[in-house]
C-alpha cells in the first residue's frame, strides 16, 4: 500500500524567507504527484501537478520537483508571504494499480509578518 | 467556469441517522471522487465514479455508498451514522478517469454526528 509522508509537520518562518517542504512516498510506481494547499476549514486548492515523466513544475513563486526513483518531492516557496500560511498537502496517484490520490499528512506553514 | 460545488456545507446529525451529500463537478468533468478528512486519519479515499459507474473503492464499510447521475453530479450516502463519521467530506472532479488528470476539489461538507 502506498504511504506518503511529509516533513516537517509544522513550520514557522519570517516573511520573505525561502522555504522547502518535503514529501516522500513508498511506492515509486506513481503516475503523478500533486501539491495542494488547504486553508483552515476549507477544501483543497491544487497548486502544481507533476507527471511521472517530469522532474519539476513551476508556478509563480512555487517550484515543485520530483525524484521518482528515490520516492521524493519537494515544494519550494520563494519569498514567503503571510498569505502563504496554510497546510500544504502532497498526494500521489499510482502504485499497486490504484487510481486514487494517496495523501500525506500535510505541513502546516505559518509565515510571520 | 464554476468550480466544484458541494451541498450542504454543514450538517449535524445524530447517531443512527443517515445522510446524503451532493457534489456537482466542474462542467464537462466526468469523474468524481470522494474523500473523508479527519484529524486522526487525514485524507482517505472513499470511491470514484466515472460515467455513472463506480471505478474504484476505498477501504470503508458498506454503510458508505455513492452514485453518479447522467449529468455527472454525484451523491454519497452514509447510513446508520456513527460518532466516528464526523469529518470533512470532500469531492473532487477531473476531466476523465485517467491517472494523469488534475483533480479539482470542492469546499467540502462538514458533518458532525452527535
Amino acid at each position: 500500500k502506498q504511504e506518503v509522508t511529509q516533513i516537517p509537520a509544522a513550520l514557522s518562518v519570517p516573511e520573505g524567507e525561502n522555504l522547502v517542504l518535503n514529501c516522500s512516498f513508498t511506492d515509486s510506481a506513481i503516475y503523478n504527484l500533486q501539491w495542494f494547499r488547504q486553508d483552515p476549514g476549507k477544501g483543497l486548492t491544487s497548486l502544481l501537478l507533476i507527471q511521472s515523466s517530469q522532474r519539476e513544475q513551476t508556478s509563480g513563486r512555487l517550484n515543485a520537483s520530483l525524484d521518482k526513483s528515490s520516492g521524493r518531492s519537494t515544494l519550494y516557496i520563494a519569498a514567503s508571504q503571510p498569505g502563504d500560511s496554510a497546510t500544504y498537502l502532497c498526494a500521489v496517484i499510482g502504485g499497486a494499480g490504484a487510481n486514487n490520490l494517496f495523501f500525506g499528512t500535510g505541513t502546516r506553514l505559518t509565515v510571520i509578518p | 467556469k464554476a468550480g466544484v460545488t458541494q451541498t450542504p456545507r454543514y450538517l449535524i446529525k445524530t447517531r443512527g441517522q443517515q445522510v446524503t451529500l451532493s457534489c456537482s463537478p466542474i462542467s464537462g468533468h466526468r469523474s468524481v471522487s470522494w474523500y473523508q478528512q479527519t484529524p486522526g486519519q487525514g485524507l482517505q479515499f472513499l470511491f470514484e465514479y466515472f460515467s455513472e459507474t463506480q471505478r474504484n473503492k476505498g477501504n470503508f464499510p458498506g454503510r458508505f455508498s455513492g452514485r453518479q447521475f447522467s449529468n455527472s453530479r454525484s451523491e454519497m450516502n452514509v447510513s446508520t451514522l456513527e460518532l466516528g463519521d464526523s469529518a470533512l467530506y470532500l469531492c473532487a472532479s477531473s476531466l476523465g478517469s485517467g491517472r494523469r488528470e488534475t483533480q479539482y476539489f470542492g469546499p467540502g461538507t462538514r458533518l458532525l454526528v452527535l
